[in-house]
């Protein structure tokens, strides 16, 4: 089975620009979770994703959102990128029943200047 | 809510030498208990899990982890470290449902040198 994919691999924008970072979840995985990883922080928990609707949402601005479609796979964005933004963006898949282990893929490496 | 700590930002071993990596969780409710393993450049990689029934978990690459409730440890062990254990160690829990959907509580990690 193919593991979980995340596009692009690397990315660097510009202060005040938008970005979008998509994720494609093992196959027969409907729940996408989204993390953010800085060394400052660790990884914390951005929001998740079943069915086409979030279910959970952790501590961050409105700016960061995201989305998932009919064949689950999901998208997040971040507007009006700050340079605090920098981070690795991980994206995990689970079946979403219990224990809820998730696959996580390789990561986006966000670069704000 | 749920927290995690792992004991040791920094852990450095020789090779052959036994590995552990120190966990302890805070839960309200029974807890799942996860331990990743992260290599530069990478995401995470799902080493062991922890769910009900027996307390000693086998992983992959020869890790295993012990639950002990009342110590509120999941710590990890390898009896013996090879070159290419060497990376950074996540810690991790979540809840069944409600609050806890898709979310796992991660603590800071720890960072495991293995020395010829």
């Amino acid at each position: 089975k193919a593991g979980v994919t995340q596009t692009p691999r690397y990315l660097i924008k510009t202060r005040g620009q938008q970005v979008t970072l998509s994720c494609s979840p093992i196959s027969g995985h409907r729940s996408v979770s989204w993390y953010q990883q800085t060394p400052g922080q660790g990884l914390q928990f951005l929001f998740e994703y079943f069915s086409e609707t979030q279910r959970n949402k952790g501590n961050f601005p409105g700016r960061f959102s995201g989305r998932q479609f009919s064949n689950s796979r999901s998208e997040m964005n971040v507007s009006t990128l700050e340079l605090g933004d920098s981070a690795l963006y991980l994206c995990a898949s689970s079946l979403a029943t219990e224990p809820y282990e998730q696959y996580f893929g390789p990561g986006t490496r966000l670069t704000v200047t | 809510a749920q927290s995690v700590t792992q004991l040791g930002s920094h852990v450095s071993v020789s090779e052959g030498a036994l590995v552990l990596l120190r966990c302890n969780y805070s839960s309200s409710v029974p807890p799942y208990l996860f331990w990743y393993v992260q290599y530069p450049n990478q995401g995470l990689q799902l080493l062991l899990k922890y769910t009900t029934g027996a307390t000693l978990v086998k992983g992959i690459n020869g890790f295993e982890a012990e639950f002990k409730k009342s110590e509120t440890s999941f710590h990890l062990t390898k009896p013996s470290a090879h070159m290419s254990d060497a990376a950074e160690y996540f810690c991790a829990v979540s809840t069944a449902g409600g609050t806890s959907y898709g979310k796992l509580t991660f603590g800071q990690g720890t960072i495991l040198t293995v020395h010829p």
